[in-house]
C-alpha cells in the first residue's frame, strides 16, 4: 500500500483566497483524521470520520474551515476565505479501528503559507 | 485545565548512551499512550503502544514506561545511535473518547 497520500505537498496563496487540501487514506481504514501543526500550537486536531461520518468537529477552528470525505477513500480540507495565520502544515492521517487498538498512519502533510 | 507535557528542550546525547524521554499528563485519565517519531518535513510514524495495565512494553531498542499514579510516561531509547535524531511525540486520548491529543515534542539528538 502507498500510505496516506496528500496532495499538495506545498501551497502558496494569497490572503482571501480559497485553499483546498485533499487526503487518500490507507485502503480499508475506517477512521480518518486531520491535524494541523505549528511550532507555537504543535499537533492539534481539526475534525475526524468514521465511516465518512464526522465524528468531532470541535477542533476547527472557525466558520472558514471545512471538511468533507464524500467517500471512502478521499476527503478534503478547505479554507475559506484563506488568512496568514493558516499557515502551518495540515496532516492527514487514517487508523483501522479506534486509536486504542492501534495506530494512525500520517501522511506527508500539506505545507501551507498564506501571504 | 488537560495538559500534556514533553521535555521542551532539545536533548542532546552521545551516540551509545541511552536517551530518556518523558510525557507527563494532566486531568487525563488514559487507557493508554501512544510514542510516534516524527523526522524534519515528514508526518509522524508511530512507535510502540502501551496501556494502564502494561507497566512497560519494549520493542527492540526502544522501551516505554506507564505510570498512571505519576501519570508519566518515560521513553527510552539504548544504545542509540545519530539515526535516531528526530522529534518524539507522546499522545492519549482525550477524556470524552475517540480524539487522540499530542504532546508538542521532544527533539532528541545523538552525536557520533
Amino acid at each position: 500500500d502507498a500510505g496516506v497520500i496528500q496532495s499538495p505537498r506545498h501551497e502558496v496563496t494569497e490572503m482571501g483566497q480559497e485553499v483546498t487540501l485533499r487526503c487518500k487514506p490507507i485502503s480499508g481504514h475506517d477512521y480518518l483524521f486531520w491535524y494541523r501543526q505549528t511550532m507555537m500550537r504543535g499537533l492539534e486536531l481539526l475534525i475526524y470520520f468514521n465511516n465518512n461520518v464526522p465524528i468531532d468537529d470541535s477542533g476547527m477552528p472557525e466558520d472558514r474551515f471545512s471538511a468533507k470525505m464524500p467517500n471512502a477513500s478521499f476527503s478534503t480540507l478547505k479554507i475559506q476565505p484563506s488568512e496568514p495565520r493558516d499557515s502551518a502544515v495540515y496532516f492527514c492521517a487514517s487508523s483501522l479501528g479506534r486509536m486504542n487498538t492501534g495506530e494512525l498512519f500520517f501522511g506527508e502533510g500539506s505545507r501551507l503559507t498564506v501571504l | 485545565s488537560q495538559k500534556i507535557e514533553q521535555n521542551s528542550e532539545a536533548l542532546n546525547i552521545q551516540e551509545g548512551k541511552t536517551a530518556t524521554l518523558t510525557c507527563n499528563y494532566t486531568n487525563y485519565s488514559p487507557a493508554y499512550l501512544q510514542w510516534y517519531r516524527q523526522d524534519p518535513g515528514r508526518g509522524p510514524v508511530f512507535l510502540l503502544l502501551i496501556r494502564e495495565n502494561e507497566k512497560e512494553k519494549r520493542k527492540e531498542r526502544l522501551k516505554v514506561t506507564f505510570d498512571t499514579t505519576l501519570k508519566q510516561s518515560l521513553f527510552h531509547i539504548t544504545a542509540s545511535q545519530p539515526a535516531d535524531s528526530a522529534t518524539y511525540l507522546c499522545a492519549l486520548e482525550d477524556n470524552q473518547g475517540g480524539k487522540l491529543i499530542f504532546g508538542q515534542g521532544t527533539e532528541l539528538s545523538v552525536k557520533p
